[in-house]
């Protein structure tokens, strides 16, 4: 059964540092990878989907990589802004028949102005 | 959430009552997810649907939750009877194969 693990819980950063959210996973057989953001009260918007056979995906100030081997991933902002606080997800996809998304419980980022 | 709505956005009921949620895609996608998620925690999948056939409900609480899609489109997540651990955000996702999967905004139970 595939575990998924986030750290930090929590993090506070001052507007304009750089920053990395971690990622692990036991079972490196996956098939892709996908980062959400959840704002309070709201659903998941997607941010990246990283496939297994990638190593990075950008999109603007993110930039999210895959270690599969080590059942790491990682999610890169760049020059934060309060706009980007949000709890942040990962998420690992399986490769059962089924190939379903395991959460973790996610990185709750605040960026202070 | 462009493209998933889902309805009532909030519901509060006593425990023992009966509640129902819906989720409808504003674009085709094949596969339709229903999700719980409680406060501070991840999403937990509890059924995904391919078309009208479930795919896996291995984890839906199957003696007081239900869930059915129409045609293939519109889906109902029921609960009967509600639990007080039965509060939490059910979230409803489309997603097309292995691609991105797109969430709705959610409705938030709670179960006083």
């Amino acid at each position: 059964k595939q575990e998924v693990t986030q750290i930090p819980a929590a993090l506070s950063v001052p507007e304009g540092e750089n920053l990395v959210l971690n990622c692990s996973f036991t079972d490196s057989a996956i098939y892709n990878l996908q980062w959400f953001r959840q704002d309070p009260g709201k659903g998941l918007t997607s941010l990246l989907l990283i496939q297994s056979s990638q190593r990075e995906q950008t999109s603007g100030r993110l930039n999210a990589s895959l270690d599969k081997s080590s059942g790491r991933s990682t999610l890169y902002i760049a020059a934060s802004q309060p706009g980007d606080s949000a709890t942040y997800l990962c998420a690992p996809r399986g490769r059962g028949s089924a190939r379903q998304l395991t959460f973790g419980s996610g990185t709750q980022l605040t960026v202070l102005p | 959430e462009a493209g998933v709505a889902q309805s009532p956005r909030y519901k509060i009921i006593e425990k023992r009552q009966s509640v129902a949620f819906w989720c409808n895609p504003i674009s085709g996608h094949a596969t339709l997810y229903w999700y719980q998620q409680i406060l501070g925690q991840g999403p937990k999948l509890l059924i995904q649907f391919q078309n009208n056939g479930v795919v896996d409900d291995s984890q839906l609480p199957k003696d007081r939750f239900s869930a059915e899609r129409l045609k293939g489109v519109d889906s109902t997540l029921k609960i009967q009877p509600a639990k007080l651990e039965d509060s939490a955000v059910y979230l409803c996702a489309m997603g097309q194969g292995e691609n991105e999967q797109f969430f709705g905004p959610g409705t938030r139970l709670t179960v006083l």
